[in-house]
This record gives structure tokens, sequence and C-alpha cells, in this order.
């Protein structure tokens, strides 16, 4: 299955400053998500990214506040920008495994916004 | 809409005794269930899913159409086996998103 490199696995951010996560997997996938797990509660999906068009955002999710790039196959970010207390999330990209027809999914970025 | 619901945030057994998290679901289609697990200090894998029918690490799980449930059973369960577990379900196809449960924190006693 895929291997997904996410980092960083944590940060202690100001508020009102933007912090980018980075995701690159050791295989090429046309689809990668990002997600969002508040303290105490589930993941939320925030954005579905595919190579070469915008990204896919559920709803309460907005660009402006998590854009995402993706340039290629292997590779994408996510920006919490102009962040808030509100913020502090962990923050888990996700691919499709089809090896097992599941999801893989990156360790995790813990943000804690100040 | 889609949801997962899981009633239970914790549950605690002790080694040995059997074990079921409850999980269930609302979709208007044909959706495919996952369970997934998080062991301390580790990421989110999946443990198994409705369609491949497979037990792993002692786990099963049974869908259940009419009682729209995907609860995940243990025979017998080891210390090991305590962790975080959500279930999820996606609209199927392979490349649609995953709705989590909440998750069931289990802690296995010795």
């Amino acid at each position: 299955s895929a291997v997904i490199s996410q980092k960083p696995s944590r940060d202690i951010c100001q508020r009102g400053t933007s912090l980018t996560i980075q995701c690159q997997v050791d295989s090429q996938v046309t689809m990668m998500f990002w997600y969002r797990q508040q303290p105490g509660q589930s993941l939320t999906l925030i954005a579905t990214a595919n190579q070469g068009s915008e990204a896919t955002y559920e709803s309460g999710f907005v660009i402006d506040k998590f854009p995402i790039s993706r340039p290629n196959l292997t590779f994408s970010t996510l920006t919490v920008s102009n962040m808030s207390p509100e913020d502090s999330s962990i923050y888990l990209c996700s691919v499709e495994d089809l090896s097992r027809a599941g999801y893989t999914f990156g360790s995790g970025t813990r943000l804690t916004v100040v | 809409a889609q949801r997962v619901t899981q009633p239970e945030k914790l549950l605690s057994v002790f080694k040995g005794a059997p074990v079921e998290l409850k999980c269930n679901y609302s979709y208007s289609g044909s959706p495919e269930l996952f369970w997934y697990v998080q062991y301390s200090r580790q990421r989110l894998q999946l443990l198994l899913r409705h369609i491949s029918r497979e037990s792993i690490k002692g786990f099963t799980a049974d869908l259940n159409k009419g009682e729209t449930s995907f609860h995940l059973k243990k025979p017998f369960a080891q210390e090991e086996d305590s962790a975080m577990y959500y279930c999820a379900l996606s609209g199927g196809g392979g490349s649609e998103k995953l709705v989590f449960g909440k998750g069931t924190k289990l802690t296995v006693n010795p």
C-alpha cells in the first residue's frame, strides 16, 4: 500500500498566521484527501484534491481559508490561513489504497493556535 | 444524508472477554463500510472492510442492511486490541469520500 509522509508532525502557531502542511506519497495517486480532526471529535473531510484541477471543498470549508495545491500526482499541500484558536486540530491527508481498496492516512499534523 | 453512528464513546472489557463495537449507518444507496483503528501513537489504519469479508487480528464485521449496522466483533479480546476504533462509510466506487463515526475507545484490561 501507499506510504504517506506528512509534515510537520506538530506546530504551535500564533493567531493570524498561516501554516502549510505537506503530504508526500511514494506512488502516484489520482485523488488526495484532507481531513480535520478537532479535539474529541471524529474526522471531517475538508477537501478532495485532484492533480491539475481545483480542489473540491466540503460544506463549511472554503478555499480562502484552506487553500490546497496539487502540483503533481505524489504531492499536495494544505494551508490553514489566518489561524484562530478554533483551528487547533489534527490535520490528516489520505489517499486511496488500491491494494486493499480502502484509504491510507498520513500520520497527521497536530496544530495548536495560541 | 450520509451518517455513521458509534453509540459508545468508551468501551472497557477484560482480556479474553468478547467485544463488540457498534456501528450504525444512514445512507440511501449501497455503501461501502470500513473499520479503521488507531493504536496509541500510531497513524490511522484500515482494519477491515465489509466487501472483503475478511478477519483481521481476530476481528470480523458483518454488514446487516436490514438493521443498517456494521458491528465489529472479536470473541476473545487481547490487551493489544486497546485502541481507538472508527467506523466509516463511503458511497462506493473506490473514489468517494469517507464519512467517519465519532469513534469508540476500546480498553482491554488485564
